[in-house]
């Protein structure tokens, strides 16, 4: 199973901030590799697909990038709306999810 | 307007079983992959199940952690995906979403419904 990681677990910035969340794959995964974000109580939402290509209706401040094992998701300019958490999911081998990674403000 | 709505849930008891049932509207059910996705109470999201659609036989696909004790199906008819699971576990406590998939070589979750809380106590 390829296992992924997500760094850091908590994130405390504050608006305006640029905001960068980290994942890394076990194994290569050939940028196949999806961003969710998941608000309290809901269900999550699908931010970024295929690394860099970002879902109809999100924002353009949400940005991916990445390669082999190691993948990003930034934020240029933190808003109060974007609290919440933001999981990585891999699709090179089945579907696996990040533990997450928590977004406050500071 | 995609609209998916899972219904099912509950309180089981250790060892017993449950169906889950997902209804969707907006969209053209047979055209889609469906999936389970679970998340324990302030846990990760976990892939439970895949159901195909017709042009790939409606072939099944099962989290190895679960094979054996789910089954998902389909019918296209009522544009719904239930989900079965039996000898039910504590650690089987979880919101279980029905998605749907979408992009073929580059697949994703693109709508979620709003899940359904399973709690397996005794």
């Amino acid at each position: 199973d390829i296992q992924m990681t997500q760094s850091p677990s908590l994130l405390s910035a504050s608006v305006g901030d640029r905001v960068t969340l980290s994942c890394k794959a076990s194994q290569n995964i050939y940028k196949y590799l999806n961003w969710y974000q998941q608000k309290l109580g809901e269900a999550p939402k699908l931010l970024i697909y295929y690394t860099n290509s970002l879902q109809t209706g999100i924002p353009s401040r949400f940005s991916g990038s990445g390669s082999g094992t190691d993948y990003t998701l930034t934020i240029s300019s933190l808003q109060p709306e974007d609290v919440a958490t933001y999981f990585c999911q891999q699709y090179n081998s089945w579907y696996t999810f990040g533990a997450g990674t928590k977004l406050e403000l500071k | 307007e995609v609209q998916i709505l899972e219904t099912g849930g509950g309180l089981v008891k250790p060892g017993g079983s449950l169906r889950l049932s997902c209804a969707t509207s907006g969209f053209n059910f047979n055209d889609y992959f469906m999936n389970w996705v679970r998340q324990a109470p302030g846990k990760g999201l976990e892939w439970v199940a895949q159901i195909r659609n017709k042009n790939y036989n409606y072939a099944t696909y099962y989290a190895e952690s679960l094979e054996g004790r789910v089954t998902i199906s389909r019918d296209d008819s009522k544009s719904s995906v239930y989900l079965q699971v039996s000898s039910l576990r504590a650690e089987d406590t979880a919101i279980y979403y029905c998605t749907r998939i979408v992009g073929g070589y580059n697949p994703s979750f693109d709508y979620w419904g709003q899940g359904v809380m399973v709690t397996v106590s005794s």
